[in-house]
């Protein structure tokens, strides 16, 4: 079956860095474009970023445009996203999810608190 | 580009019907087959329950159905359960991106 483990996530001061990992099995992963979704508390999801099946595609939010990068290793059947410059903002549960037009599988989530 | 807009709740009691609204534009749920829908539980990941506007994954009931008129896509949730309780969101492609509904609390009574 399809999972997908987040982690990586925790507080960081404003201004800091994280870098989220997520390890994906019962799947090709190679043969999907994957997904970074996050979810602030009492919100709807929003889409931040996603990725094509070799990574020589990617899209962002331009709300995090500059600031966070989507990478995968597709050896390790891993995706990453390395967040920079965070602010208050960017606080959320992330999830990683599988994407095929839409994102169909999702992590359980990983948990950024940014706050001094 | 705007979150898509669905009511903040709705509800009915076991057995009924209830339906939710999610209302895009031209540019993403009217332009695009790919209007998803997602229930979450507190404290747990969205899950798939409606992809490319009517079709269910595998191991969905089939009490939940989806339809799209223009710019508007719904969600029909028949024959209610109280297990149905949850919020459900709408997603959409938007060409190179997806965007959200913020989501409706749906409860039986």
């Amino acid at each position: 079956q399809v999972q997908l483990v987040e982690s990586g996530g925790g507080l960081v001061k404003p201004g800091g860095s994280l870098r989220l990992s997520c390890a994906a099995s019962g799947f090709t992963f190679s043969d999907y474009y994957m997904s970074w979704i996050r979810q602030a508390p009492g919100k709807g999801p929003e889409w931040v970023s996603h990725i094509s099946r070799s990574g020589s595609t990617i899209y962002y939010a331009d709300s995090v445009k500059g600031r966070f990068t989507i990478s995968r290793d597709n050896a390790e059947k891993s995706l990453y996203l390395q967040m920079n410059s965070l602010r208050a903002a960017d606080t959320a549960v992330y999830y990683c999810a599988r994407y095929y037009g839409q994102p169909d599988y999702w992590g359980q989530g990983t948990l950024v608190t940014v706050s001094s | 580009q705007s979150a898509l807009t669905q009511p903040p709740s709705a509800s009915g009691s076991p057995g009924q019907s209830v339906t939710i609204s999610c209302t895009g534009t031209s540019s993403d749920v009217g332009g695009y087959n790919y209007v998803s829908w997602y229930q979450q539980h507190p404290g747990k990941a969205p899950k798939l329950i409606i992809y490319e506007v009517s079709q269910r994954p595998s191991g969905v009931p089939d009490r939940f159905s989806g339809s799209k008129s223009g710019n508007t896509a719904s969600l029909t949730v028949s024959g209610l359960q109280a297990e149905d309780e949850a919020d459900y969101y709408c997603g959409s492609y938007a060409g190179n991106n997806n965007l959200f509904g913020g989501g409706t609390k749906l409860t039986v009574l």
